[in-house]
């Protein structure tokens, strides 16, 4: 079974410019979280999705946003990008829900925002 | 609300030695505890879980961690300590229906 897949695995932008980073889950699982993670902040929750729709979000401003599509195949975007937004995102699916249930991550996508 | 501290950013131990990454947690209500590992240019990998069943959990790779409520701590030991060990670990904490709050992380380093 393929693990989750994140594309692409590198990424530079400049300040104003917006990204999107795709997700495709484990086949199967249903629900995909992203994660940002920095040497600052560590890694912190952006939002989770189970079966198309947002059930989670953590503290970021609205430029991040989020969708899943019917194959649970998950997107994020950033707009207008910051110098601050520099990070590793890191994508995990699951099964069902998050909560007691293993999370699957992905190898992440490293944007580089100058 | 939910919150995990890991003491010590930074922790070296010499090849076979005792491996002790410290974690506190801090909840509501019941939690959920994971250890995650991260090796260098990968994503975060499960090495256990505590879901309120046995307080001992054992994970792969010979690591073990202990739920002691009385302490709200649930830190991650190994026995003897291997060169493939060296990594970055995750303590994590969440709640039925919340995302897992991590920790801010524990480097170890492995001394040959």
């Amino acid at each position: 079974k393929a693990g989750v897949t994140q594309t692409p695995r590198y990424l530079i932008k400049t300040r104003g410019q917006q990204v999107t980073l795709s997700c495709s889950p484990i086949s199967g699982h249903r629900s995909v979280s992203w994660y940002q993670q920095t040497p600052g902040q560590g890694l912190q929750f952006l939002f989770e999705y189970f079966s198309e729709t947002q059930r989670n979000k953590g503290n970021f401003p609205g430029r991040f946003s989020g969708r899943q599509f019917s194959n649970s195949r998950s997107e994020m975007n950033v707009s207008t990008l910051e110098l601050g937004d520099s990070a590793l995102y890191l994508c995990a699916s699951s099964p069902e829900r998050t909560g007691n249930e293993k999370l699957f991550f992905g190898s992440g996508t490293q944007l580089s925002v100058l | 609300a939910q919150s995990v501290t890991q003491l010590g950013s930074h922790v070296s131990v010499s090849e076979g030695a005792l491996v002790l990454l410290r974690c506190n947690y801090s909840s509501s209500v019941p939690p959920y505890l994971f250890w995650y590992v991260q090796y260098p240019n990968q994503g975060l990998q499960l090495l256990l879980k505590y879901t309120s069943a046995a307080t001992l959990v054992k994970g792969i790779n010979g690591f073990e961690a202990e739920f002691k409520k009385s302490e709200t701590s649930f830190h991650l030991t190994k026995p003897s300590a291997h060169m493939s060990d060296a990594a970055e670990y995750f303590c994590a904490v969440t709640t039925r229906g919340r995302a897992l709050t991590f920790g801010s992380g524990t480097r170890l380093q492995v001394q040959p």
